[in-house]
């Protein structure tokens, strides 16, 4: 049962355009949603996130934007960069202070 | 101020041994987290402690898995008896306060069971 899913399993974009990443959940009662980036061999990287009660949220070059009705989010990055090549998990929550659920993750290639 | 820490980095097993993954969070969070991400897959919740409380372990196989995170010293994640499907690379994450979701992530231990 994936509640949250990420259709793309990857991404390739070249430098200097915008990069979008999709993700689309099923669950109703999340509440909270993040993103987050993965080199190899490391962990996640915490990036941005969004509380349902917001559309869009903007830090820097990464905006999340959400579409409550659609159970959709995406993560904007502008411009792209080839340090921002990796491996990028969309997350959801339900419960407050608790689990995270993951999506399967889109890897992402910045060509230069 | 150190991240959090997973030790080891690697560990071979042979079918039937025992595993066990430490977690030190870090300096000043009381809540850990424990996930387990399976080849081609994303992170699977298994377990969330606070100091000598298992708060939420409902990720956790319900048999030869088992987390501690004692008063003194790093949490523990304990697999008995492994076998082959228990390969994955296993996070650690820990954070300050109940409802911090931008918890900070381990580099993880990767489980090779042969």
């Amino acid at each position: 049962d994936q509640q949250v899913k990420q259709n793309s399993p990857s991404l390739s974009v070249q430098e200097g355009r915008i990069s979008i990443l999709n993700c689309d959940y099923t669950n109703s009662m999340f509440d909270y949603f993040l993103w987050y980036k993965k080199y190899p061999a490391e962990g996640p990287t915490f990036l941005i996130s969004i509380s349902s009660i917001k559309d869009k949220n903007e830090d820097g070059r990464f905006t999340v934007f959400l579409n409550k009705s659609a159970k959709h989010l995406s993560l904007h990055i502008v411009p792209s960069q080839p340090g921002d090549s990796a491996v990028y998990f969309c997350a959801a929550s339900a419960e407050y202070g608790n689990k995270l659920v993951f999506g399967a993750g889109t890897i992402l290639r910045v060509k230069s | 101020n150190a991240g959090v820490m997973q030790n080891p980095r690697h560990l071979v097993r042979r079918r039937g041994q025992e595993a066990r993954l430490r977690c030190s969070p870090m300096k000043g969070h009381s809540h850990v987290y424990w996930y387990r991400q399976l080849p081609e897959e994303g992170l699977k919740f298994m377990v969330y402690l606070q100091k000598e409380n298992i708060i939420d372990e409902s990720g956790m196989p319900k048999e030869r898995f088992s987390a501690e995170f004692p008063k003194e010293g790093p949490s523990i994640l304990r697999i008995q008896q492994v076998v082959r499907g228990d390969s994955a690379a296993y996070f650690c994450a820990s954070s300050r306060d109940r409802g911090n979701y931008g918890y900070t992530f381990g580099s993880g231990t990767r489980l090779t069971v042969v």
